[in-house]
């Protein structure tokens, strides 16, 4: 395992389909994250697992939006009913910390998911 | 809230030159700061992490620096080479209550190495 794995690489969706997202993150990782990034911006924070349990949610996850992360190992992102703008690219990223380890928690993105709703 | 700026939005550069990317963050209670490269269409790959403890740290032809006093960062490529050519993002991680967890990005500095 040397990286996060993002699948598909490329969506291309017509408006008002529901996609799914697939991120399998670094095996020793505790932690997962959902960004999105649009054209010329950075990436945007949308949400976050520890383990199984999802601690935070952006405002910008509005209720067409669903993350899972059953077991505390691969997670999915959903989007019901897409939008035009919800063409973006998605990204998953990893880290890990165990507490008193030292250990440094950096971030590892994937390649993403680029969303193109026609 | 967090912001962060990154200057200039884009740099072109002759190859062989030394250059600086800058960072700037409004909130200094902040965790590590990262330096990503994004080539186009691609995902993001870390540069390097700085805690909020330590002033620099370096990788290879990569030096970055940080002032969390002043709310600074930069970015330091020495003899710039073509493969350089990417966007460059700097990333701050708050330091402790809600949203912790969260990376708060910068728009990034396009930048070209020309041959």
């Amino acid at each position: 395992d040397t990286g996060v794995s993002q699948d598909p690489r490329h969506k291309i969706t017509k408006r008002g389909q529901n996609v799914t997202f697939r991120c399998d993150p670094i095996s020793e990782h505790n932690r997962l994250y959902w960004y999105r990034q649009t054209l010329g911006q950075g990436p945007e924070f949308l949400t976050y697992f520890q383990n199984e349990a999802q601690l935070e949610k952006s405002r910008l996850l509005s209720d067409r939006f669903s993350a899972e992360r059953p077991k505390g190992s691969f997670s999915t992102l959903e989007i019901q009913r897409t939008e035009q703008g919800d063409s973006a690219m998605y990204l998953c990223a990893s880290s890990f910390r165990k507490l008193g380890s030292g250990a440094v928690d950096g971030y590892t993105f994937g390649s993403g998911t680029r969303l193109t709703v026609v | 809230k967090q912001e962060v700026t990154q200057i200039p939005a884009a740099l072109s550069v002759p190859e062989g030159e030394n250059l600086v990317l800058n960072c700037s963050f409004t909130d200094s209670a902040i965790y590590n700061l990262q330096w990503f490269r994004q080539d186009p269409g691609k995902g993001l790959t870390s540069l390097l992490l700085i805690q909020s403890s330590q002033r620099e740290q370096t990788s290879g032809r990569l030096n970055a620096s940080l002032d969390k006093s002043s709310g600074r960062s930069t970015l330091y490529i020495a003899a710039s080479q073509p493969g350089d050519s990417a966007t460059y993002l700097c990333a701050v991680r708050r330091s402790s209550g809600a949203g912790s967890y969260q990376l708060t990005f910068g728009k990034g500095t396009k930048l070209s190495v020309i041959p």
